[in-house]
């Protein structure tokens, strides 16, 4: 139990679905993370909040579209998606300092997303 | 900009083998390095940490030195379980997170 809990833990959807993924941290944290894993590929960073303000955003498509709505919640909601974006989806939260982000990142176990 | 490069996996090993993973950097200034670890099923989870040259993480067994001067945090361990098959990450931060592409580990019985 690392306090960052995400659902669902699998999802399968069609390309022309609306669906969200959601996140929970019971850490205190004040920044939260979307992370996509692929197979065989590095990790890519996707959106990052801090204070609930979107302070990164990595070039993702517009279908994917996040919301934090306060400190403790993070949504990723999902629209017209591609095959492609099939992998698993990891959330993560951490705590910013003055200095920046000097801590370590806490996950959930990830939404498994699959696109038919 | 930064960059974490970890030696390709899979790697298959038997209990109770000594393990190395090779991670090397590159990054402006001076970052602090990781290892994370990614059971079957789970989300990543610190393995451990260092924050300045020549610190030795160390946890589960684990250790990894901090070492400047050829830019490499190699995670080791003296005898492996089946139990540490997963994918091992090595990171940075400086000031952003940096991950490597991950390092697949099965230890067979």
């Amino acid at each position: 139990e690392t306090g960052v809990t995400q659902t669902p833990r699998h999802l399968v959807m069609g390309m022309t679905n609306k669906k969200s993924l959601k996140c929970e941290q019971h850490l205190g944290h004040n920044a939260m993370y979307w992370y996509k894993q692929s197979a065989k590929k590095p990790l890519e960073l996707m959106f990052v909040y801090s204070l609930e303000e979107r302070v990164e955003n990595n070039s993702v498509p517009s279908r994917f579209s996040p919301e934090c709505p306060n400190s403790s919640h993070l949504f990723l909601h999902l629209h017209t998606l591609q095959p492609e974006d099939s992998a698993l989806y990891l959330c993560a939260s951490s705590q910013l300092g003055l200095a920046g982000n000097t801590g370590e990142l806490f996950f959930g176990e990830g939404s498994r997303l699959t696109v038919l | 900009g930064n960059s974490v490069t970890q030696m390709e996996g899979p790697v298959t090993l038997s209990e109770e083998a000594f393990l190395t993973i090779n991670c090397t950097y590159t990054a402006t200034g001076y970052p602090s390095l990781f290892w994370y670890v990614q059971y079957p099923g789970e989300g990543l989870q610190l393995l451990l940490k260092a924050t300045k040259a020549d610190d030795k993480g160390s946890n589960k067994g684990f250790e990894a030195t901090y070492r400047k001067e050829t830019t490499s945090f190699h995670l080791e361990k003296g005898s492996v379980q089946v139990s540490d098959s997963a994918v091992y990450f090595c990171a940075l931060r400086s000031p952003k997170l940096t991950f490597g592409s991950g390092t697949q580990l099965t230890v067979l019985p």
